[in-house]
């Protein structure tokens, strides 16, 4: 199956540290993905994983993943109101160069 | 400018109507895709081309038609609209050298409404 799962929603206070979920079906995946979708506009991709790796840690983003799980998730330290947005996963369906989004969750940070 | 335009950004229609959305990219990306977003379901593949000679149909393409008239325009048409097709589209473009990353550039969306 290609089915991804996501919270809905995850609301934070500003300075916190949100994580943001996503569980995954497909283990034949190279790169898993999060994309980022602001109010009004389209996706952009905001970090990735190499499939072989366990975390990666790009500036206040922190990736973790499980392959053993099946769960990717997105660390996001000092939350600001700028990070308000809804968080895609995705990932790589191999042979087929397309992608899977999960469901998205939609974060919102209060003051 | 944007590298990745779709027209129109909204569209309110009837059931039944034809109805085609735009997508344009000064990318130079040979890939381009259509999604739909509905709220609970993320995004879904409709359509998806590598090239002008290759369209390849996603997950939920029934209903809907694409066109890939050049490298840079791809087109979806939805022949007879129905209110279950009222949802957020997305064009978006990639270019993916060998295995890399497949970073995917999106459109800023058509929201449709079928009446």
């Amino acid at each position: 199956g290609e089915d991804v799962e996501q919270s809905l929603f995850l609301s934070v206070r500003e300075g916190d540290s949100s994580v943001i979920n996503c569980t995954y079906t497909d283990s034949s995946s190279t790169y898993l993905y999060w994309y980022k979708q602001e109010p009004g506009a389209g996706l952009q991709l905001l970090t990735y994983i190499f499939s072989n790796m366990d975390m990666k840690q790009d500036q206040r983003l922190t990736v973790l993943l499980n392959k053993k799980d099946k769960h990717l998730s997105l660390r996001i330290a000092d939350t600001q109101t700028g990070d308000s947005a809804i968080y895609f996963c995705a990932y790589d369906v191999r042979g087929a160069d397309k992608l899977i989004f999960g469901t998205g969750t939609r974060l919102q940070v209060f003051p | 400018d944007a590298d990745v335009t779709q027209t129109p950004r909204n569209r309110i229609t009837k059931t039944g109507k034809r109805i085609m959305l735009e997508c344009s990219q000064t990318k130079g990306h040979d890939r381009m895709y259509w999604y739909r977003q509905d709220p609970g379901l993320g995004l879904q593949l409709i359509y998806y081309s590598f090239d002008v000679k290759d369209i390849n149909k996603g997950e939920i393409s029934d209903g809907y038609s694409v066109s890939r008239q050049a490298q840079a325009k791809f087109s979806l048409s939805l022949e007879s609209a129905i209110p279950n097709q009222t949802a957020l589209y997305f064009c978006a473009t990639s270019d993916r050298p060998g295995q890399g990353v497949n970073e995917q550039f999106f459109g800023p969306g058509t929201r449709l409404t079928v009446l």
